[in-house]
């Protein structure tokens, strides 16, 4: 079985540039996160979509993240602009509905902004 | 989510059980237990969980305290592919699907 797949696995920009992550989830999973990863602040949530409906987006840094679930099976999460402080491992997770379903994560954008 | 605590790093020697505590002593009625691991340049990976009793799968056993305030995580037999940062994380039952709260884990370190 596919596995949640992440795209780019890397990706190096100038500061300013708009950058676009993307996340397919496991088929038939309702439930998708996107997670950041840095030394300083280890992995926190950034938001997370419900039937393709976002839930909480308090994470969110600020104005220039942008999230978006257009359908089940894709998301997009969208940096504009870019600051070098926003570099770090970008994670997307999916899981089935529910408390205890595990979530499983894909590998990773290592993003780096310069 | 209530907070956990965990010792920032543990060493075991390859082969040998590993025992990873957590605390939680602030625990509720309706909390689970999860622990997830995440290998280097790899995503966090769910390991398992429960609510009072112990529970096996083919990864790991966990171990509840009786008074909840506690769990570990029992590897049975390292292997060099065990090392990892292992998360103790609570979830709150509320009927839908929320994010983990990540804490800073132990870094599990195996021996050859």
């Amino acid at each position: 079985d596919a596995g949640v797949i992440q795209s780019p696995r890397h990706e190096v920009t100038e500061m300013g540039q708009e950058v676009t992550l993307r996340c397919k989830p496991i088929s038939g999973h309702n439930s998708l996160f996107w997670y950041r990863q840095t030394m300083m602040r280890g992995l926190e949530l950034l938001i997370y979509f419900n039937n393709n409906v976002p839930i909480d987006d308090s994470g969110m840094p600020e104005d220039r993240f942008s999230a978006k679930m257009p359908n089940a099976s894709f998301s997009t999460l969208k940096i504009q602009p870019s600051e070098p402080r926003d570099s770090a491992v970008y994670f997307c997770a999916s899981s089935r509905r529910g408390d205890n379903q595990p979530q499983h994560f894909g590998d990773g954008t290592r993003l780096s902004i310069l | 989510d209530a907070k956990t605590t965990q010792p920032n790093s543990m060493e075991s020697n390859e082969e040998e059980p590993v025992h990873l505590p957590c605390n939680h002593s602030t625990i509720s009625g309706t909390d689970y237990i999860h622990w997830y691991r995440q290998l280097p340049s790899q995503g966090p990976e769910y390991v398992i969980h429960g609510l009072t009793s112990n529970v096996n799968n083919r990864m790991a056993s966990l171990a509840i305290a009786e008074d909840r305030k506690s769990s570990t995580l029992i590897l049975h037999r390292a292997t060099l592919r065990d090392a990892a940062v292992y998360y103790c994380i609570l979830r709150r039952y509320s009927g839908s699907a929320r994010q983990l709260t990540f804490g800073s884990g132990t870094q599990l370190t195996v021996l050859p």
